[in-house]
């Protein structure tokens, strides 16, 4: 089964930072990664797929790149409804996986 | 607009079976192009894909559940239902249904908001 990792577990940051979040593949998944932002009692949201292609009415200011087991998650202006949790996973291969998540909270 | 709802149990005992519902609306589950599943998220650690169904009765579950578990689709209430048995304090966790696109598969475009199962005496 492919694992994925996410880096950070937590990340501190302030409203207008840049903010970057790795996700690791442990094998070639191409660009079948997924990005999804959770709330506490919210319904998940899919921000990313294909890696990098932004769902619509999604931000402009999420991107993401990567491809083969390196992918990247970037708010280049962190907002204040941005304070969530974001995950990664692929789809490239069943068991579909996904990161530990990753924590971006108010610095 | 597409809705899913998630319900069932919040308290489920050891050993027991955990038995929970996701309702559509705004989408029909006999809809050729998408696939239905289950996932879950355990306190402090990351989501899980459970398992899939496809209307016509098509099912794919994570290895990881051996036997436990089993996903059915009711069309004409347009409700599909996760049956997990044997289930043990690891089991607690936030339990999402959600849709994914026949093509790609394992995508997630939309999700319900989740209901937690607690397992416990």
């Amino acid at each position: 089964d492919i694992q994925m990792t996410q880096s950070p577990s937590i990340l501190s940051a302030s409203v207008g930072d840049r903010v970057t979040i790795t996700c690791r593949a442990s094998q070639n998944i191409n660009s079948w990664l997924a990005w999804y932002q959770l709330k506490p009692g919210k319904a998940p949201k899919l921000l990313i797929s294909k890696a990098s292609t932004l769902e619509t009415g999604v931000p402009s200011r999420f991107s993401g790149s990567g491809s083969g087991t390196e992918f990247t998650l970037t708010i280049s202006s962190l907002q204040p409804d941005d304070f969530a949790s974001y995950h990664c996973q692929q789809y490239r291969i069943n068991p579909w996986a996904f990161g530990q998540g990753t924590r971006v909270e108010v610095k | 607009q597409l809705q899913l709802q998630e319900s069932g149990p919040g308290l489920v005992a050891p050993s027991e079976t955990l038995s929970l519902t996701c309702t559509v609306s705004g989408e029909s589950l006999i809809n050729d192009g998408f696939f239905w599943d289950w996932i879950r998220q355990p306190p402090g650690k990351g989501l899980e894909w459970i398992g899939s169904i496809f209307h016509r009765g098509v099912t794919y579950y994570n290895p990881s559940f051996a036997s436990r578990v089993s996903i059915s689709v009711d069309p004409s209430k347009n409700q599909f239902s996760l049956r997990l048995t044997s289930v043990t304090a690891a089991d607690t966790a936030v339990y999402y249904c959600a849709l994914t696109p026949a093509v790609p598969r394992g995508r997630y475009d939309s999700w319900g908001q989740g209901t937690m199962v607690a397992v416990s005496s």
